[in-house]
């Protein structure tokens, strides 16, 4: 159980375009998600905070224009970078808590690797 | 904001020898949760160990172990009988009570045959 899906796992966009990064919980209701980037052999830097159906919490730094985060369900949570530039190149992960008796832990999805040409 | 430090960049260990990682922590809380998480060339993060702050006895899971000592703000991993398996990145993580979680640099473990 607590499984993690995160989609897609790379994707490769020209500059200027926008890219959706989908995490989803498949067998429990995560009512908070997490979103992190990883740059080459750093650590996780969360980026923001999505609540189910409020707006999400950003990290100082993080502009929120940029990256876009909606969670409309008890199961998924969405990235949108947009108008992507190559310093937005990077790993992303989400994670997600269980509501349930689980909930003292995140369980991560296996990250998206964006490039931006 | 809390901080996660993690001092080691680089650690090796001979295999079925016992290593330990070093973590340290700053924060107000005196509730919170502590997690090792391991990052295989997978970059799957895979939870290894969990301590609860208001927990005085160290968490164990099989080979890994904890040595927590709050007042110290100290939380090291201790990875028994080392494995070829057990080579990743660790990190540690601190759980805030707004359940953000922050994570420290990593240690990349290396297990030598």
């Amino acid at each position: 159980g607590a499984v993690v899906s995160q989609h897609p796992s790379r994707v490769i966009c020209k500059s200027g375009t926008s890219v959706k990064i989908e995490c989803r919980s498949l067998d429990f209701q995560a009512t908070t998600m997490f979103w992190y980037r990883q740059f080459p052999k750093k650590s996780l830097m969360l980026m923001a905070t999505s609540n189910e159906g409020s707006k999400a919490t950003y990290e100082q730094g993080v502009e929120k224009d940029k990256f876009l985060i909606n969670h409309a369900s008890l199961t998924l949570s969405t990235l949108t970078v947009t108008s992507a530039h190559p310093e937005d190149s990077s790993f992303y992960i989400c994670s997600a808590r269980d509501r349930g008796p689980l909930n003292t832990e995140a369980f991560f999805g296996q990250g998206t690797r964006l490039t931006v040409v | 904001a809390q901080t996660v430090t993690q001092s080691q960049p680089e650690m090796s260990v001979q295999e079925a020898e016992t290593v330990t990682l070093s973590c340290t922590y700053d924060t107000s809380e005196s509730d919170y949760y502590l997690f090792w998480y391991k990052q295989p060339p997978s970059r799957q993060m895979i939870l290894v160990i969990r301590q609860e702050a208001y927990k005085q006895q160290n968490a164990t899971e099989n080979r890994f172990s904890v040595n927590f000592q709050k007042a110290a703000k100290s939380f090291s991993l201790k990875i028994s009988d080392s494995q070829l398996g057990d080579a990743a990145m660790y990190f540690c993580a601190y759980r805030s009570t707004g359940n953000q979680f922050y994570f420290g640099t990593g240690t990349s473990l290396t297990v030598i045959p």
